[in-house]
């Protein structure tokens, strides 16, 4: 089964460090996204991407994060300087079309001390 | 954000039994999908549904799509062991999804 992903599986960050999260969304999909889930919370909508530009994001996508398809395969979240409150399960997902299922990556836990 | 209110929040339940929960909105949504989270891994997509009144079952899991397009609900029929998890709704509309706070099932065996 085709699988979403995502690298580091945990990072530990200084506050006011920046950090870059990886995804390698499943190759055929043409829409990407990342979702964050802060400990005992719901997931929550962070951006979602297709043809190389943001075709949505939430209001917790501030001026801090930025998202890149670098090149083919990968699909990356920057925070470029993280504060307290970014310490969350950061989560990659790809789909073939807005108006299908979403396959999840295993997360990346951000840790921010 | 658009609020899903899931419910309940928690519930511990015999093996063996059938278990149910929903979500509600205030919002319409176009999809609605149905997701599994075990601790420290990502949600799993258990059921998506696409329409309106929509009834699907993937194995022992049942949901339906609410015909005001505002709530759904989720079944898990003989439940077992393996079912322990915390169970996601999610209504999305246009690029993102929407998730409800999550249903806590623990299986006394």
């Amino acid at each position: 089964e085709p699988e979403v992903t995502q690298t580091p599986s945990h990072q530990v960050t200084q506050m006011g460090q920046e950090v870059i999260l990886r995804c390698v969304p499943i190759s055929n999909h043409l829409y990407f996204y990342w979702y964050r889930q802060i400990l005992g919370q719901k997931v929550e909508f962070l951006v979602s991407f297709y043809n190389n530009e943001i075709s949505e994001k939430s209001e917790i996508f501030d001026d801090q994060f930025s998202v890149e398809r670098p090149d083919g395969s990968n699909f990356t979240l920057k925070i470029r300087s993280t504060k307290l409150e970014d310490s969350a399960m950061y989560f990659c997902a790809s789909n073939e079309g807005p108006i299908y299922g979403y396959t999840f990556g295993s997360g990346t836990r951000l840790t921010v001390v | 954000g658009q609020q899903l209110n899931q419910s309940p929040q928690s519930m511990f339940i015999q093996e063996g039994e059938d278990v149910s929960m929903n979500c509600t909105s205030s919002s319409i949504f176009n999809t609605w999908l149905w997701y599994k989270q075990d601790p420290g891994e990502g949600p799993v997509l258990l059921i998506a549904l696409y329409k309106a009144g929509e009834l699907t079952s993937n194995g022992r899991l049942t949901a339906q799509f609410g015909i005001t397009r505002k709530d759904s609900f989720l079944n898990i029929s003989a439940s077992i062991p393996s079912d322990v998890g915390i169970y996601f709704c999610a209504g999305r509309n246009d690029y993102k999804l929407s998730f409800g706070a999550g249903t806590t099932v623990t299986v006394r065996a």
